[in-house]
Order: structure tokens, then C-alpha cells, then sequence
């Protein structure tokens, strides 16, 4: 079936190092999400890639939505502590009614 | 601001109970949405509405229903609690259907069923 894959499952790094997580699709996306949950919080929207090739930056983060419309990656440069929680993306597969998969998420620790 | 409210942040049941999780949002969106988030699964969708009195399956909706009578109320409905339904219950509401546009999730359920 239709799966969104991201990796790494976890990610620690030190404070001040960049991170990365990716999300591949099995599937052609027409766009994808990105979401943020705190520990103990609950999700909370980015940002949304729609065209193909597509960066967005949100001060220290960058977006990339692939040429393919099948992969996408959220980079952080120079981590800092409120950065930690679950980055997940989520894919939009352009169906009818536009169904969404969430991808596991990637658990970002930070190391003083 | 956006608000979406779940009417408890903890439930505690015993297997065969009838769990009722209420959702409200009140931006007067269209669209919500139940996901259940367990370790190491991410979020997983049981149901969505896209409005009054409709409801469309998700990826597991099996052992669950919804009901939604009004536009700002979305329930999820355990009809006969099992152990395996243990685990964290997130509401969402987007204006638009999920292609279109964000989603806003509220606090969470972490129903446990003994």
C-alpha cells in the first residue's frame, strides 16, 4: 500500500550542530506537510510544499519538497534546545477526498 | 485562534466498556479528523468527516465509529474497549480537506483500557 518513509527514527545531536530528516514516498504526492509535536504537546503545523522542487525557509529551517514530488527533507541549522521534539511529515496522495499518511516522525534530542 | 478541545487528557476503562472521545473545534472548519499515535507508529488515521452526518474510514478503523452531528463536534466512539486500543487519541480540524490545507490537532486522549 501507499507508505510515506522517514528516516532517521532519532536523531541526537549537539547543540549548535544542523539536523535532517527525510520522508519518501512510495507514491507521487500532490504536496506535503510538515509538523512539530514538543514532548508531551501535540502536533503543530510548519509549513506545506506544493511544487515540485520547491524550498521554503522558516529562519534556521529549510523545507525541500523533490523534483519527483515522492521525497522531502527538513534541515535545522545550528540546533538549539527548543528545536527538540517529533518533526513528522505528511504526505497528501491526490486521490479522492486527498487522503494523508502520516510518516513516524523523527525524535530530534539535543545534547548541551 | 484556533481551538480544538478533547474533553478529557486521560481516560482509564476496562475492556468491554462503551469510551466515548469528544472533539470540538471552534474556527468552523469543514474538516476533522481522529489519529491514534502509538511509539514507534506515528500518527494513523481512523476517521475522517468532511461534514455534518458524514464520515469516510481511515487506515484502521476497525473496532471504532464517529459520529458527527454538528459541524464544531467530531466523537469517536470504542464500542466494545479492548487492551489494544490503549493509546493516544488526537483531534484535528483543517478548513480545507488535508490536500488543501493544515490541520490543527488538539490536546490528545491517552485512553488506557485495563
Amino acid at each position: 500500500g501507499q507508505q510515506v518513509m522517514q528516516i532517521p527514527q532519532y536523531q541526537h545531536v549537539q547543540e549548535g550542530e544542523d539536523f535532517t530528516t527525510y520522508c519518501n514516498s512510495s507514491t507521487t504526492l500532490s504536496n506535503i506537510q510538515w509538523y512539530k509535536q514538543r514532548p508531551g504537546g501535540h502536533p503543530v503545523f510548519l509549513i506545506q510544499l506544493v511544487k515540485s522542487g520547491e524550498v521554503k525557509k522558516q529562519k534556521r529551517l529549510t523545507f525541500q519538497f523533490g523534483e519527483a514530488k515522492k521525497n522531502s527533507s527538513l534541515h535545522i541549522t545550528a540546533t538549539q534546545t527548543t528545536d527538540v521534539g517529533t518533526y513528522f511529515c505528511a504526505g497528501i496522495i491526490p486521490v479522492r477526498d486527498d487522503k494523508i499518511i502520516f510518516g513516524k516522525g523523527t525524535r530530534l534530542h539535543i545534547l548541551p | 485562534d484556533v481551538k480544538v478541545t478533547q474533553s478529557s487528557r486521560y481516560l482509564v476503562k476496562r475492556t468491554g466498556e462503551k469510551v466515548f472521545l469528544e472533539c470540538v473545534q471552534d474556527m468552523d472548519h469543514e474538516n476533522m479528523f481522529w489519529y491514534r499515535q502509538d511509539p514507534g507508529l506515528g500518527l494513523r488515521l481512523i476517521y475522517f468527516s468532511y461534514d455534518v452526518k458524514m464520515k469516510e474510514k481511515g487506515d484502521i478503523p476497525e473496532g471504532y465509529s464517529v459520529s458527527r452531528e454538528k459541524k464544531e463536534r467530531f466523537s469517536l466512539i470504542l464500542e466494545s474497549a479492548s487492551t489494544n486500543q490503549t493509546s493516544m487519541y488526537l483531534c484535528a480540524s483543517s478548513f480545507a480537506l488535508a490536500g488543501e490545507g493544515e490541520q490543527f490537532f488538539g490536546p490528545g486522549t491517552r485512553l488506557t483500557v485495563l
